[in-house]
């Protein structure tokens, strides 16, 4: 079992609408978790860290449930600006990048 | 401040010739890493460092060596280069190595021929 692992994609959604992504992770040891944000042929930035009671930053919320070991990205009222590969990153020290889940959102 | 700058941006070498990657941050971050991507796949660590003269192997170090002499500098040398190494780059850094944002470098793409 990979360490990490999303979903590939692509997801190809028309703008407005509410997409979701989920990460597992096999290290229950994990104590840091974060999304980060990949356009085409550029660096990873990050996007949110993921705090064990949720956390929303406004268009984007994003969950962590530790029993089943997975972390979840929701974005709402997509944007074509939000078409980007979205990482799931664990902290097992040091930190696990997943292999991204790529979204393409369409006017 | 520049952040993490890289050079080169490109490269193009030979097989078994050898080149050093360049990584340096003004952060004054604790914490370096040397990824590589390859097309449609996630950010493989080769090598990290956790400070000036402590240099760690990450997942995929067989073929590289990394040396950590300041704070600010971080190369990458790779030795016989391989068409397997062909991959982006990226250089990172970080305050602490936990719970810290990893902050990145514009990549460095490198094809072996």
């Amino acid at each position: 079992r990979k360490e990490v692992e999303q979903d590939p994609g692509p997801f190809n959604v028309p703008e407005g609408a509410t997409v979701a992504f989920n990460c597992t992770y096999s290290n229950s040891a994990s104590q840091s978790f974060f999304w980060y944000r990949q356009d085409c042929r550029k660096e990873p930035k990050l996007l949110m860290s993921v705090y064990s009671s949720g956390n929303e930053d406004g268009r984007f919320t994003a969950q962590l449930n530790r029993a089943s070991q997975y972390i979840s990205l929701l974005i709402r009222d997509s944007k074509l600006s939000d078409s980007a590969t979205y990482l799931c990153v664990v902290n097992v020290s040091p930190m696990r990048f997943g292999a991204g889940t790529r979204l393409t959102v369409k006017p | 401040n520049a952040g993490v700058t890289q050079t080169p941006k490109f490269r193009i070498l030979k097989i078994g010739q050898s080149m050093t990657l360049q990584c340096t941050q003004d952060m004054n971050h604790n914490y370096m890493y040397w990824y590589r991507q390859d097309p449609g796949m996630g950010l493989k660590l080769i090598y990290y460092s956790v400070g000036a003269g402590i240099t760690d192997k990450g997942e995929v170090p067989n073929g590289y060596n990394v040396s950590r002499s300041t704070t600010e500098d971080f190369p990458l040398r790779l030795e016989l280069a391989a068409p397997s190494q062909t991959s982006v780059y990226f250089c990172a850094s970080s305050y602490t190595g936990t719970s810290d944002t990893q902050y990145f470098g514009p990549g460095t793409r490198l094809t072996v021929l």
